[in-house]
């Protein structure tokens, strides 16, 4: 069974610049997440989709984060403008269904620095 | 609203020696816990996962945890380190409701000293 799949692995962008990440959930699996992890953080949720549809999005900087997942199957997302803060590893997650005890599976993760 | 503490962001150990990573948990209502494992430059890998059905619980490569509700405690042990431990484990709360949010704690770096 194929993993989640991230791209790119690595980019370096200058702060105002806009960037995107994808990510290509398993194959199935309903739910899909994005993560944000600042170096000596633990994963912090910025979007939640169930299929095409968003569940939570709460801490998603809206501002400047934009996140779509339009067929229900793979998803991006967008930084437009980016700024230093956003340094950081986004990650991207898929798991059968939320609200169960199934696990969530993580991509490698695309790391973003801003300079 | 939900939480998770991980005590110590750094622990080291010598090679053969037990491993206990500490998490305590803050959650309204019943829990999911899990532990998971992050090696550099790679994505998080679940080690256990907590779901009500036993309060000790088997994982992968010798861990083990075990709940204990009246401590709000899900603490990751492993009787005898190995070399390939060394990583970043991640304790995470995740509630039955409310869309099944998942929350992480902040890490702990194992290291393993030979």
């Amino acid at each position: 069974e194929a993993g989640v799949a991230q791209s790119p692995r690595y980019k370096i962008i200058e702060k105002r610049q806009s960037v995107a990440f994808w990510c290509n959930p398993i194959s199935g699996h309903a739910t899909l997440y994005w993560y944000q992890q600042i170096l000596g953080q633990g994963p912090k949720l910025l979007i939640q989709f169930q299929n095409n549809g968003v569940v939570d999005d709460s801490q998603l900087p809206k501002d400047r984060f934009s996140a779509e997942r339009l067929k229900g199957v793979d998803s991006t997302l967008k930084i437009q403008p980016a700024k230093l803060e956003d340094s950081a590893v986004y990650l991207c997650a898929s798991s059968l269904n939320p609200g169960t005890a199934n696990e969530q599976y993580f991509g490698p993760g695309t790391r973003l620095t801003v300079t | 609203a939900q939480s998770v503490t991980q005590l110590g962001s750094h622990v080291s150990v010598s090679e053969g020696a037990l491993v206990l990573l500490r998490c305590n948990y803050s959650s309204s209502v019943p829990p999911y816990l899990f532990w998971y494992v992050q090696y550099p430059n790679q994505g998080l890998q679940l080690l256990l996962k907590y779901t009500s059905a036993a309060t000790l619980v088997k994982g992968i490569n010798g861990f083990e945890a075990e709940f204990k509700k009246s401590e709000t405690s899900f603490h990751l042990t492993k009787p005898s380190a190995h070399m390939s431990d060394a990583a970043e484990y991640f304790c995470a709360v995740r509630s039955n409701t409310n869309a099944g949010k998942s929350t992480f704690g902040d890490g702990t770096t194992l290291t393993v000293k030979p």
